[in-house]
């Protein structure tokens, strides 16, 4: 049936390393792919996000990026600091909304 | 804080019964989406209130109901609850900020089947 593929499921880095999480989709008719943390015990939060008809998109430390045709997409996260390791959620979002399975990310002091 | 409101925020019960979540969405906001999270399952899409009206469908079972009022709070109507039921639920509201579209999460109701 129609999903999210989210990869890795738990990813530990040091602090100051990148950290990058990849989603796949397959329903072509998602066209809003947005990035969601959650913290242990709290609600997912919006984090960054990227529409189909754009190939990257970067706020400070944090990107995505959008292969519309591979369908697939990516989170990343530059000069990790202690304060990002929590789940990170991917979605694709069209006329249904999916999400992937989380990724849990530790950054070590 | 999102401006998403739930109740009650921890729920207690036995296989079988029936329980009802509610959500308040933030001030404006139409839509109402709920979520399920399981440690498993990850977050679940279960159904989405516009207005009112159901405007989307996720893995949400039949034992399961949702409806939105006119005052667009919305409430989530779990029946003959199994072990399985134990989740996280989150409600949601949507609108549209400064990056575009954006959904708000509400604190979530911990619901455990015992």
């Amino acid at each position: 049936g129609e999903n999210v593929e989210q990869h890795p499921s738990t990813l530990s880095v040091q602090e100051g390393d990148s950290a990058v999480i990849k989603c796949t989709y397959s329903d072509s008719a998602s066209n809003y792919f947005p990035w969601y943390k959650q913290e242990l015990g709290k609600r997912p939060q919006l984090i960054i996000d990227i529409r189909s008809n754009v190939g990257e998109k970067k706020d400070q430390r944090i990107a995505v990026t959008l292969n519309k045709t591979a369908k697939h997409f990516s989170l990343h996260i530059t000069e990790t600091q202690p304060e990002d390791s929590a789940v990170y959620f991917c979605a694709a979002i069209g006329n249904q909304f999916y999400f992937g399975t989380g990724t849990s990310l530790t950054v070590i002091p | 804080d999102s401006g998403v409101t739930q109740t009650p925020k921890h729920l207690i019960t036995a296989t079988g019964q029936r329980v009802t979540l509610r959500c308040s969405p933030r001030s404006g906001d139409l839509s109402v989406y709920w979520y399920q999270q399981s440690l498993d399952q990850g977050l679940q899409f279960l159904i989405q209130y516009y207005n009112g009206e159901e405007r989307a469908k996720g893995n949400i079972l039949e034992r399961f109901s949702a409806q939105q009022f006119p005052d667009l709070h919305s409430e989530l109507n779990l029946s003959s609850l199994e072990l399985g039921d134990s989740a996280l639920y989150f409600c949601a509201s949507s609108a549209w900020g400064d990056r575009g579209y954006e959904q708000y999460f509400g604190p979530g109701t911990r619901l455990t089947v015992t």
